[in-house]
C-alpha cells in the first residue's frame, strides 16, 4: 500500500471549485508537490512548497496542508484542467520521495 | 531552458540489468542546487520515484528498489544514469529523468519526455 493516498478520481463541473487531497505521514513535517499529467506527456509541476506557483501556471491553482494532509484547490476549474493529478512527499523516514496513486479530474 | 533526454534500450530480456542515462543540456548537472532522479510509470498506472542523486554522488533510494538499484552521475559528460538489476515484466515502464530541487519545500521541476522499456523475452 502506498504511504501517501489519494482519491482515485473525482469530478467537477465547468467554472466550480474543486479540492484534491493527499494523506502521508510524512506531510506532517515536508509539504507536498503536485503534478498535472495529460496522456502521453511528462507530468508537469504545478504547486510546491506552502503555496507556489511555477511560472506559467494559471493563479487558479492553489495548494495548502494541515496536518497529514495536502491540497490542491482548482478554482474556476477549466476543460483543460482535465487530467490526473498527483502528490509528492516524503516517505515516513524523510530519505525517499513517494507518489500518491494519483486522482483522475473529470471537468463535467 | 534546461533539457533532459532519456536514452536506452526500449527492449530488456527478464533478469537482465535495465540500463538508462539521461544528457542534461542548457544547465550544468554540477550545481549544489539540484538533484537529479529517475521516476517511472507503468502503462495504465500511476508514478513511481525510483531515486536521485547530487553531483557529488550523494544519492538516495526508493526502498523497493534499493536492493536493485544503482544511479550515477558523470559530470564530464553532464549526464547522469541508472541501472536496475534482475527485471521483470513488472519493470515494464515509461522511464522519465528529472531534476529535483529543495528539502521541505521539493519539487520535480523538470522533467524528460520519457523513455519506454519493455521487459519481455
Amino acid at each position: 500500500s502506498s504511504e501517501v493516498t489519494q482519491d482515485p478520481a473525482v469530478s467537477v463541473a465547468l467554472g466550480q471549485t474543486v479540492r484534491i487531497t493527499c494523506q502521508g505521514d510524512g506531510l506532517t513535517t515536508y509539504y507536498a508537490s503536485w503534478y498535472q499529467q495529460k496522456p502521453g506527456q511528462a507530468p508537469l509541476l504545478v504547486i510546491y512548497g506552502k503555496n507556489n506557483r511555477p511560472s506559467g501556471i494559471p493563479d487558479r491553482f492553489s495548494g495548502s496542508s494541515s496536518g497529514n494532509t495536502a491540497s490542491l484547490t482548482i478554482t474556476g476549474a477549466q476543460a483543460e484542467d482535465e487530467a490526473d493529478y498527483y502528490c509528492n512527499s516524503r516517505g515516513s523516514s524523510g530519505n525517499y520521495m513517494v507518489f500518491g496513486g494519483g486522482t483522475k479530474l473529470t471537468v463535467l | 531552458q534546461l533539457q533532459l533526454q532519456e536514452s536506452g534500450p526500449g527492449l530488456v530480456k527478464p533478469l537482465e540489468t535495465l540500463s538508462l542515462t539521461c544528457t542534461v543540456s542548457g544547465g550544468s548537472i554540477s550545481s549544489s542546487s539540484y538533484y537529479w532522479g529517475w521516476i517511472r510509470q507503468p502503462p495504465g498506472k500511476g508514478l513511481e520515484w525510483i531515486g536521485s542523486i547530487h553531483y557529488t554522488g550523494n544519492s538516495y533510494y526508493n526502498p523497493s528498489l534499493k536492493s536493485r538499484l544503482t544511479i550515477s552521475v558523470d559530470t564530464p559528460k553532464n549526464q547522469f544514469s541508472l541501472k536496475l538489476s534482475s527485471v521483470t515484466a513488472a519493470d515494464t515502464a515509461v522511464y522519465y529523468c528529472a531534476r529535483e530541487e529543495g528539502v521541505h519545500e521539493h519539487r520535480i521541476d523538470d522533467w524528460g519526455q520519457g523513455t519506454l522499456v519493455t521487459v519481455s523475452s
